[in-house]
């Protein structure tokens, strides 16, 4: 079975700029995940979809994080404007039952 | 609040030692635990979980732990390191039932001497 699929793997902006981050999981997996992991920490929970609802979005920092998942498959994640702090991995992960399957991350670094 | 911790930010063994990392949760509900690796360049993966049933539970690669629900703990071992299997080991807990909601240690940094 194809694995999660996350792009761009590695991206570099400036302060104050805009990054758009795409995910499409497991077919099947109606549960999806974002999740943040900043250096030298474990992954922390942005977003949780189940389909295209949010089930659980209390520690995304809605004043400049966004995501949605359009069609209840793939989804993007998006930061506006970001901060030196946003440096860090976005996981993107799924499951259809109970355990998460996590794609390879996007490395993002503001500078 | 909902916390999970990891005592060990870095261990350094020998291959053949015997490897134990210690996993503390901070509720006392119904929870699943888990345990993630990280690989050098590659992605989370599902090494072992617990849900219900017998508390040692075997995973891949030789892995297991024990749950122990008087000391809100899931300790992951191994009886003999190997060298592949320097890593990142991530314990993590769903609070609850349902939907997965995973929360994550800060992970430990694993590293086998030749």
């Amino acid at each position: 079975e194809a694995g999660v699929a996350q792009s761009p793997r590695y991206k570099i902006i400036e302060k104050r700029q805009s990054v758009a981050f795409w995910c499409n999981p497991i077919s099947g997996h109606a549960t999806l995940y974002w999740y943040q992991q900043i250096l030298g920490q474990g992954p922390k929970l942005l977003i949780q979809f189940q389909n295209n609802g949010v089930v659980d979005d209390s520690q995304l920092p809605k004043d400049r994080f966004s995501a949605e998942r359009l069609k209840g498959v793939d989804s993007t994640l998006k930061i506006q404007p970001a901060k030196l702090e946003d440096s860090a991995v976005y996981l993107c992960a799924s499951s259809l039952t109970d355990s998460l399957t996590f794609g390879p991350g996007t490395r993002l670094t503001v500078l | 609040a909902q916390s999970v911790s990891q005592h060990n930010h870095h261990v350094i063994l020998s291959e053949a030692a015997s490897l134990e990392l210690g996993c503390n949760y901070s509720y006392g509900g119904t929870v699943n635990l888990f345990w993630y690796v990280q690989y050098p360049g590659q992605h989370l993966q599902l090494l072992l979980k617990y849900f219900s049933g017998d508390p040692l539970v075997k995973g891949i690669k030789g892995f297991e732990a024990e749950f122990i629900k008087s000391k809100f703990s899931f300790n992951l071992r191994k009886p003999s390191v190997q060298w592949s299997d320097t890593a990142e080991y991530f314990c993590a807990v769903n609070y609850g039932q349902g939907a997965q909601k995973l929360v994550f240690g800060q992970g430990t940094r694993l590293t086998i001497n030749p």
